[in-house]
């Protein structure tokens, strides 16, 4: 079956530390997305990526970044610019550019929980 | 740029009663809209969509109806189930950042038996 896979479920990260985060796709989706879950706060876009080799920064960039060498895969790698990297982490991808229908196919991997110790 | 807003929760309802969230947005061109429903420990799950305005979009007893005039997308059920505890989404989806989703806050809904 296809879908999006992220790992590890939970990660734990010392103060200064970089970590990345796995997100891997088997449905042929053009674009990837990542976004972060806080309490209260909803989900957040932190980048974005259209096509192989290129991505965006969104609303909460800073102290993150990504790459997408693969259709496949866009790891996220959590930098120790982030002072408060604590939180829900959730990958999307989906088929942009569907015409008329506006489907775009959304797909959500089962998150990775973050905690600085 | 595009944004979502939904009512604040919690939300406490009695099994079998009736329930609304509201779900306003501010959006350039024709979005698409979205309810995702998250439950304890949990990513999260399409409840419902619609893509243009006017439609319909339904699942699992929910609806909410896609109005452009008011620029709005409430959810509705009528008659709730204990398994409806949880935090639902309202989201969009249009041009600005690559079709990415934007998402409300989120709204805690707990029925009690």
């Amino acid at each position: 079956d296809g879908g999006i896979t992220q790992s590890p479920k939970y990660l734990f990260r010392k103060e200064g530390q970089n970590v990345t985060l796995s997100c891997e796709q088997n449905l042929n989706h053009d674009a990837m997305y990542w976004y972060r879950q806080d309490p209260g706060q909803g989900l957040r876009l932190i980048y974005y990526s259209q096509i192989v080799n290129d991505f965006q920064k969104g609303d909460i960039a800073e102290g993150y970044s990504v790459s997408r060498e693969k259709k496949e895969s866009f790891p996220l790698t959590v930098t120790s610019a982030q002072k408060n990297p604590t939180a829900f982490y959730l990958c999307a991808s989906s088929t942009p550019g569907q015409g008329a229908s506006g489907d775009y196919g959304y797909t959500f991997g089962s998150g990775t929980r973050l905690t600085v110790v | 740029g595009n944004s979502v807003t939904q009512m604040e929760g919690p939300v406490t309802l009695s099994e079998e009663a009736f329930l609304t969230i509201n779900c306003t947005y501010t959006a350039t061109g024709y979005p698409s809209l979205f309810w995702y429903v998250q439950y304890p420990g949990e990513g999260l799950q399409l409840l419902l969509k619609a893509t243009k305005a006017d439609d319909k979009g339904s699942n699992k007893g929910f609806e909410a109806t896609y109005r452009k005039e008011t620029t709005s997308f409430h959810l509705e059920k009528g008659s709730v189930q204990v398994s409806d505890s949880a935090v639902y989404f309202c989201a969009l989806s249009g041009l600005h950042s690559g079709y990415a989703l934007n998402f409300g806050k989120g709204t805690s809904l707990l029925v009690t038996p």
